[in-house]
């Protein structure tokens, strides 16, 4: 069956990186867009981007230039960096696959910025 | 950025009642909405899909509807498995905007 999993640090200092890995399996990555949804307490959902299943990429461009979404297609694998980060992106990550009449959701990953 | 404004933002109800979640659309956005539910601690879950389908698994007293640029979302005999936050999602253009919210609550 479908199962998304996100994997990630938990805690972020300002202005660091923050690396987030979804890790998929009952699907191909080339087969399907995977896209990063984010929940602050400030905003509330925000749609992030995804990588489509050929591999090009659309981000939103509220995130600028701090955001890049890649994949390791052997490793089932889609990753999320952003940079340069703000207490004001603490909040839950979450990867889903977004299917023609589907959605599966990871459980997303807790991210709090803080030093 | 099309906004989703998203109505009421809290709906208190009883259980059986008949409720509607309401999201008007800034821009046109065809039938390029989705209505997702969101338990406390959970991820979203797809409940209609094309404005007007049902997701699979989801019971048939969830149903959608559009009327032009309002999008909403019903809620028939409410049960207690419904107690939630819907949040309306538009898919027509980037980048993809969620309406705020509804917190839908036991009166």
């Amino acid at each position: 069956q479908v199962q998304l999993k996100e994997t990630g640090p938990g805690l972020v200092q300002p202005t660091q990186t923050l690396s987030i890995t979804c890790t998929v399996s009952g699907f191909s990555l080339t087969s399907y867009y995977m896209q990063w949804v984010r929940q602050t307490p400030g905003k509330g959902l925000e749609w992030m981007g995804f990588i489509r299943s050929g591999g090009s990429t659309e981000y939103n461009s509220e995130f600028k230039s701090r955001l890049s979404i890649s994949r390791d297609t052997s490793k089932n694998q889609v990753f999320l960096k952003m940079n340069s980060l703000k207490t004001e992106d603490t909040g839950v990550y979450y990867c889903a696959r977004e299917g023609r009449s589907d959605s599966y959701w990871g459980q997303g990953v807790m991210v709090t910025v803080s030093s | 950025d099309i906004q989703m404004t998203q109505s009421p933002s809290s709906l208190p109800a009883s259980l059986g009642d008949r409720v509607t979640i309401t999201c008007r659309a800034s821009q046109d956005i065809g039938n390029y909405l989705r209505w997702f539910q969101q338990k406390p601690g959970k991820s979203p879950r797809l409940m209609i899909y094309g404005a007007t389908n049902l997701a699979a698994g989801v019971p048939s007293r969830f149903s959608g509807s559009r009327s032009g640029s309002d999008y909403s979302l019903t809620i028939n005999s409410l049960e207690s498995e419904d107690m939630a936050i819907y949040y309306c999602l538009q898919h027509n253009e980037y980048p993809l905007t969620f309406g705020s919210g509804t917190k839908l609550e036991i009166k």
